[in-house]
């Protein structure tokens, strides 16, 4: 049971174009969401996070937008560069029993071609 | 700035042999996560400490134990490896368990059974 979805496992952009990765949830549980960016042979860097209270949430270059009602979170960078070419993933997050569970899409390879 | 140090960062074991993984939060941070990523898969949880005491549980097999000393350093520990353990393994660690603050990641360790 996938309660975090991205289903576009890959999406190539040109570059300085806008690049939009998108994820979909189940639990209306989840609260808070993340966007964690991932390069090889890394672990996966934070990269932006959005309250559920919140519709949008703006850092530099990078902007996520929250749709409670469609259950629908996007992450729009732009403009897109080349080293923005790495796996995003999404991550949602709830407070369980005092414990945070962060629950991860399968995430999606971004590609910024020159 | 100091970030999540794992160790080690590559590990061969044979089947049905044992493995230690470690993992050094970034200082102050008092809570610890496993996450476990196989090839082509979003990272699963697996286990989350919080002050050194087991927070919550995710999809950790029996095999597996796992603590948090009282230097906050975590260990896992995988006994009677399987070829189906092979993934990286992942720590992250935030500080307070009951906050929405985001987890950081370390680099990994990529354990492979042969």
């Amino acid at each position: 049971d996938q309660q975090v979805k991205q289903n576009s496992p890959s999406l190539s952009v040109q570059e300085g174009r806008i690049s939009i990765l998108n994820c979909d949830y189940t639990n209306s549980m989840f609260d808070y969401f993340l966007w964690y960016k991932k390069y090889p042979a890394e672990g996966p860097t934070f990269l932006i996070s959005i309250s559920s209270i919140k519709d949008k949430n703006e850092d530099g270059r990078f902007t996520v937008f929250l749709n409670k009602s469609a259950k629908h979170l996007s992450l729009h960078i732009v403009p897109s560069q080349p080293g923005d070419s790495a796996v995003y993933f999404c991550a949602a997050s709830t407070i369980i029993q005092g414990a945070q569970k962060l629950v991860f899409g399968q995430g999606t390879r971004l590609t910024i071609n020159p | 700035a100091a970030g999540v140090i794992q160790s080690p960062r590559h590990l061969i074991k044979e089947k049905r042999e044992t493995a230690t993984l470690k993992c050094y939060p970034i200082p102050r941070h008092d809570t610890v996560y496993w996450y476990q990523q196989g090839p082509g898969q979003d990272p699963q949880f697996l286990i989350s400490f919080y002050e050194k005491m087991q927070s919550d549980k995710g999809s950790i097999p029996d095999r597996f134990s796992a603590q948090q000393f009282s230097d906050y350093h975590s260990e896992l520990n995988m006994s009677s490896l399987e070829l189906g353990d092979s993934a990286l393994y992942f720590c992250a660690s935030k500080e307070g368990s009951l906050s929405y603050n985001e987890q950081f990641f370390g680099p990994g360790t990529r354990l492979t059974v042969l």
